[in-house]
């Protein structure tokens, strides 16, 4: 089976930016997506083939993805985007694998 | 506008099964493969099972394959989920899924509770 390794949490101050990790095996050859879930909601697409953005999703989102790791920053965090964020290997072949998360936290 | 509206959760006894079902609309159903993802309480997203457009080839996680049955109907613009021989691991919000044509997964019901416990 496909791993996708994410740090447990980050933390960040309003206004910094903070970066998301997300490693797998050649990650870097396949499409990385980013979700971002609140508390008590669905989770939201925030990131889709390594760096797209949705409609509606700030530009402060933003992601990459590149050998082994693919990386979502929020650049200018705001409390908002504290949340659960999750990377997956969006590829059929990776059968749909989700990391375990990542808590944001903005102090 | 896109929706997705899952139902059929609640308790089960261990050992038990469920029916979910997951009612889409505002799209042209017959076109996307679905998905659906769990969570257990206080844990992750994990990716659980999904089937093609016409219905004709699933596939599953290892941790529930033999146990979850997913089908469509496209005529009634519905997704299944069949859960049998449910154990406690089984404990989740269940979501259902669509799948864009680039393989993100765009759109996300607002999940329903499965509790197993005796």
């Amino acid at each position: 089976s496909y791993d996708l390794i994410q740090p447990p949490s980050v933390s960040v101050s309003p206004g910094q930016t903070a970066s998301i990790t997300c490693s797998g095996d050649k990650l870097g050859d396949k499409s990385a997506c980013w979700y971002q879930q609140k508390p008590g909601q669905s989770p939201v697409l925030i990131i889709h083939e390594d760096k797209k953005r949705p409609s509606g999703i700030p530009e402060r989102f933003s992601g990459s993805n590149s050998g082994n790791t693919a990386t979502l920053t929020i650049s200018g965090a705001q409390a908002m985007d504290e949340a659960d964020y999750y990377c997956q290997a969006c590829d059929r072949s990776s059968l749909w694998v989700f990391g375990g998360g990542t808590k944001v936290t903005v102090l | 506008e896109v929706q997705l509206v899952e139902s059929g959760g609640g308790l089960a006894q261990p050992g038990g099964s469920l029916r979910l079902s997951c009612a889409a609309s505002g799209f042209t159903f017959s076109f996307f493969w679905m998905h659906w993802v769990r969570q257990a309480p206080g844990k992750g997203l994990v990716w659980v099972s999904r089937v093609n457009s016409d219905g004709t080839d699933t596939s599953y996680a290892d941790s529930v394959k033999g146990r979850l049955i997913i089908s469509r109907d496209n005529a009634k613009n519905t997704l299944y989920l069949q859960l049998n021989s449910l154990t406690a691991e089984d404990t989740a919000v269940y979501f259902c899924v669509r799948e864009a044509f680039q393989g993100h997964f765009d759109y996300w019901g607002q999940g329903t509770q499965i509790t197993v416990s005796s």
